[in-house]
């Protein structure tokens, strides 16, 4: 199984900050990444595909980059919607990260 | 707009069978362009891919290692649903479940509302 590791796993910042979180795959998945938010109580939401393509709807303040095994979200100035949880996935074999816990500093 | 709704029991036995249903709307589980999958999420195993079924030509699954040996994930086509089947369940499949789609952009972009299962006597 390809496994994938994020980091951090909890981030404080306020808001206004840019954010950026890591995710890091075991071995190569090309550009198959996605990145998800999930809110408590709710299901995970599709934010980014194909580790770039913003999904339609998510506001252009979100961002992804990366290939092969190296990997980032990035919110260029984060809004009080967006204290959640975020994900990486990889769909080459659909396994998740851990999870980055975006907090209020 | 695509949703799925979930159904099914809160509350398992040990050893017994977990049975999930997600009932598709604004979409067809025979759809040649999207693949329709199980999904968990607990506090040990964070979440969890287990499986998926989906049409191009024939049906075709797919299933995670961890549960390969006691899943089972079966479409209906004349009810749109499909259907998540988990044998000899443990205590350690206690988690939400949630079904969700991986469309055009084969990421997960429709999701289920999660149901939460608990195994217990």
């Amino acid at each position: 199984d390809i496994q994938m590791t994020q980091s951090p796993s909890t981030l404080s910042a306020s808001v206004g900050d840019r954010v950026t979180i890591t995710c890091r795959a075991s071995q190569s998945i090309s550009s198959w990444l996605a990145w998800y938010q999930q809110k408590p109580g709710k299901a995970p939401k599709l934010l980014i595909y194909k580790a770039s393509t913003l999904e339609s709807g998510v506001p252009s303040r979100f961002s992804g980059s990366g290939s092969g095994t190296e990997f980032t979200l990035t919110i260029s100035s984060l809004k009080p919607d967006d204290f959640a949880t975020y994900y990486c996935q990889q769909y080459t074999s659909w396994t998740f990260g851990q999870g980055t816990k975006v907090e209020s500093k | 707009q695509v949703e799925l709704q979930q159904s099914g029991p809160g509350l398992v036995k040990p050893s017994q069978t977990l049975s999930l249903t997600c009932a598709i709307s604004g979409d067809s589980v025979s759809s040649n362009s999207a693949a329709w999958s199980w999904i968990r999420q607990s506090p040990s195993r964070g979440l969890e891919w287990l499986g998926r079924t989906y049409y191009a030509s024939k049906w075709y699954n797919d299933y995670a290692v961890s549960v390969k040996s006691r899943i089972t994930i079966n479409p209906d086509t004349s009810k749109n649903h499909f259907s998540l089947h988990l044998y000899s369940v443990t205590p350690e499949d206690t988690a939400l479940y949630y079904c969700a789609r991986a469309g055009g952009s084969d990421a997960f972009d429709v999701w289920g509302q999660g149901t939460m299962v608990t195994v217990s006597s």
